[in-house]
Formats: C-alpha cells, sequence, structure tokens
C-alpha cells in the first residue's frame, strides 16, 4: 500500500525567511496531495492541494511542488511570519479509493 | 462552505462507561466521513471511512466492536466508545469528503477523551 515520509521532523525558520517541507509517497498511482495546517489542540486545515495532472500550485505565499516522476512534492513558505508556526502535514491519495495516507508531520517554528 | 462540527468538544468519563461523538457536515452532504484518531505529537490515525447507509471499513488493529460507529444521514457519523478505558483517551477527529468531489476532506475541531 501508499507509504509517505516527511521531512524534516521539525523545521525552524528565521520570520521572513523561507520554509521548505518535503514528502515522498511510494504509490505511483496517487493522484491527490494536499497539505494540512494544524495548529496546537486545533482541526487540521487544508491550506493547500494539488493533482497528479499538475506540476506546481501557488496561492499567495504558499506553493506546493510535484515531482511525479520522483514521486515527492514539498510545501514552500515564502516570506514566514509567526502565525506560519503549526505542525503542516502532507498526504497522498490513492487511486483506489478516498483515504488519506498522512505523512509523521513537521512542526514548524518561526522565530523573531 | 464545507463547514464540519463535532460534538462534544471534551469529555471526561469514567472507565466502563460508553461515550458517543457525533460529527457533522453542516453545509455540505457527506457520503463519506472519517474517523481519526491523534495522541500528542504524532499524526492522523485513521480508525475507520463511514460511508452513508453502510457499514463502515475499520483500519486494522482497530476494534469495530469497541469503537461503533453509524452513518445514518448523509450529514451525520456516529462514533461511540463503548466501555472506554484510561488507554482510550486521546484526540479523536473526524473529516467528511465533500460528495461529488473526489477528495477534499474537512475536519471537525476534534473531540479531546479522558477516561479516568
Amino acid at each position: 500500500g501508499e507509504n509517505v515520509e516527511q521531512h524534516p521532523s521539525t523545521l525552524s525558520v528565521q520570520e521572513g525567511d523561507s520554509a521548505v517541507i518535503k514528502c515522498t509517497y511510494s504509490d505511483s498511482a496517487s493522484n491527490y496531495f494536499p497539505w494540512y495546517k494544524q495548529e496546537l489542540g486545533k482541526r487540521p486545515q487544508l491550506i493547500i492541494d494539488i493533482r497528479s495532472n499538475v506540476g506546481e500550485k501557488k496561492d499567495q505565499r504558499i506553493a506546493v511542488t510535484l515531482n511525479k516522476t520522483a514521486k515527492h512534492f514539498s510545501l514552500h513558505i515564502t516570506e514566514t511570519q509567526p502565525e506560519d508556526s503549526a505542525v503542516y502535514f502532507c498526504a497522498a491519495r490513492p487511486d483506489s479509493n478516498y483515504q488519506l495516507i498522512w505523512g509523521a508531520g513537521t512542526k514548524l517554528i518561526i522565530k523573531p | 462552505g464545507a463547514v464540519v462540527s463535532q460534538h462534544p468538544s471534551w469529555v471526561i468519563c469514567k472507565s466502563g462507561t460508553s461515550v458517543k461523538i457525533e460529527c457533522r457536515s453542516l453545509d455540505f452532504q457527506a457520503t463519506t466521513m472519517f474517523w481519526y484518531r491523534q495522541f500528542p505529537k504524532q499524526s492522523l490515525m485513521l480508525m475507520a471511512t463511514s460511508n452513508e447507509g453502510s457499514k463502515a471499513t475499520y483500519e486494522q488493529g482497530v476494534e469495530k466492536d469497541k469503537f461503533l460507529i453509524n452513518h445514518a444521514s448523509l450529514t451525520l457519523s456516529t462514533l461511540t466508545v463503548t466501555s472506554a478505558h484510561p488507554e482510550d483517551s486521546s484526540f479523536y477527529i473526524c473529516s467528511a469528503r465533500l460528495a461529488g468531489v473526489m477528495e477534499t476532506q474537512y475536519f471537525g475541531p476534534g473531540t479531546r477523551l479522558l477516561v479516568l
């Protein structure tokens, strides 16, 4: 079955700098890759997603890139702000059903 | 749009009692809902997939007789933790898939369960 690995587990960046979180997946049939942001004690919130027929998607300071050949996708956050501090989860959706296979999460710390 | 509510937000119960958690999609119909469990500083662990009008599909290692799931309508799924024990204490989160859209899951706010 599908397996998703996420790195790093913790990422600390200076406010204003960029942050990049990377995920790899194993099932080449996976066709949907969302990223969720979860603040402490709150629900995961979808921040951006990408389908397998697209290589890159951008929404203001957030972008996601997908390399289907290498089976990895990345979240890019530019001009980081204190409110970006949270845990970020990547996920992949295998073609066979609607379940999401989750990465282990990355704790992003924005240093003032 | 795509709002999911969950009730209660937190519950404390005695060991041996049962606890019911409700998950509602407020402004859309959800043919599929998912129940997750999350331990502190860990990722989301899928417990079961709930489809409206049919039996839930449980993940390996999740006891279906202990975690009863009912998805009686397109907007409501319930999870009942039967005979709860302290090891069942956790953060339970549901999500709902927007019917007609292939994949996007929207999450409820979660229920924090503490079993004494």
